[in-house]
C-alpha cells in the first residue's frame, strides 16, 4: 500500500522558470515531510523539510508548501537551474523513524 | 567527515546464490536504516537499527533477508538464496539520536539477480 504518491514521473522546465513538484499522501499520522534530491549513481540527498504544524518552509530557491486538509505538499524551485536536473523524492514520517517515499519525479532543466 | 559508504556498488549474481551487502554509517550515528528501490519505483523501508539492536524490521520482505549490525558500527544485509525479484538498488542511511535528525543516504548497491 503506497502511502506517498508522486503522480508526475517527469517534469521539463526552462532554465530560470519555476519548477513545481507535487506529492500526495494518505496517512493522516504523518507529521513530518521531506524532499530528497537524487543524482544518477548517488544516494538521495536531503533538500528541505516541513513539520505538520507549518504550511510553508523556505530555504533559498526552494520552498515547500503543505496543505494538511488536502494531504498534499509541493516543492517550488525558483529560478530553476541546470544543476537542479535530478530525481526528486517526496518522503513522509510519522512517530517512528522510517521514511515512506514516493516514486520520484525526474526534473529536466532545459537551457 | 566521511559520509555513508556502501560496498559493493554493483553486484550481479545468479538466482539461488548468496550476496552480502555492507554499509558503513557516518561515525557516531546510532541509527542505521536499510531501504530498497525496485524498478524505478518508490524507495521502500526495510529495517532500522538503533546501535546494534533491530528497532523495526517490518519492511523486510521475507526470511531470505538477514541484517546484522556488529557492535553498533557497520551493518550487513545478506540475501540467501537470491531470487529474481530481489533485484534493485539497496540504500543504507544513518542518522544521529533524535527522531527529527536528518537521514543521510549512501550511494546504494545495485543488485542484479539473473
Amino acid at each position: 500500500d503506497q502511502q506517498v504518491k508522486q503522480n508526475s514521473p517527469s517534469l521539463s522546465v526552462q532554465e530560470g522558470r519555476i519548477s513545481i513538484l507535487n506529492c500526495d499522501y494518505t496517512n493522516s499520522m504523518f507529521d513530518y515531510f521531506l524532499w530528497y534530491k537524487k543524482y544518477p549513481a548517488e544516494g538521495p540527498t536531503f533538500l528541505i523539510s516541513i513539520s505538520s504544524i507549518k504550511d510553508k518552509n523556505e530555504d533559498g530557491r526552494f520552498t515547500v508548501f503543505l496543505n494538511k486538509s488536502a494531504k498534499h505538499l509541493s516543492l517550488h524551485i525558483v529560478p530553476s537551474q541546470p544543476g537542479d536536473s535530478a530525481v526528486y523524492f517526496c518522503a513522509s514520517r510519522s512517530n517512528d523513524y522510517k521514511l515512506s517515499f514516493g516514486a520520484g519525479t525526474t526534473v529536466t532543466v532545459r537551457a | 567527515e566521511a559520509g555513508v559508504t556502501q560496498f559493493p556498488s554493483h553486484s550481479v549474481i545468479e538466482k539461488g546464490q548468496t550476496v552480502t551487502l555492507r554499509c558503513d554509517p557516518i561515525s557516531g550515528h546510532d541509527n542505521l536504516y536499510w531501504y530498497r528501490r525496485v524498478m524505478g519505483k518508490e524507495i521502500k523501508f526495510l529495517l532500522h537499527f538503533v546501535k546494534e539492536s533491530k528497532q523495526d524490521e517490518s519492511g523486510m520482505p521475507n526470511n531470505r533477508f538477514l541484517a546484522e549490525r556488529t557492535g553498533g558500527t557497520y551493518s550487513t544485509l545478506k540475501v540467501q538464496p537470491a531470487e529474481l525479484e530481489d533485484s534493485g538498488v539497496y540504500f543504507c542511511a544513518s542518522s544521529q539520536v533524535r527522531h527529527s535528525d536528518t537521514q543521510y543516504f549512501g550511494p546504494g548497491t545495485r543488485l542484479t539477480v539473473l
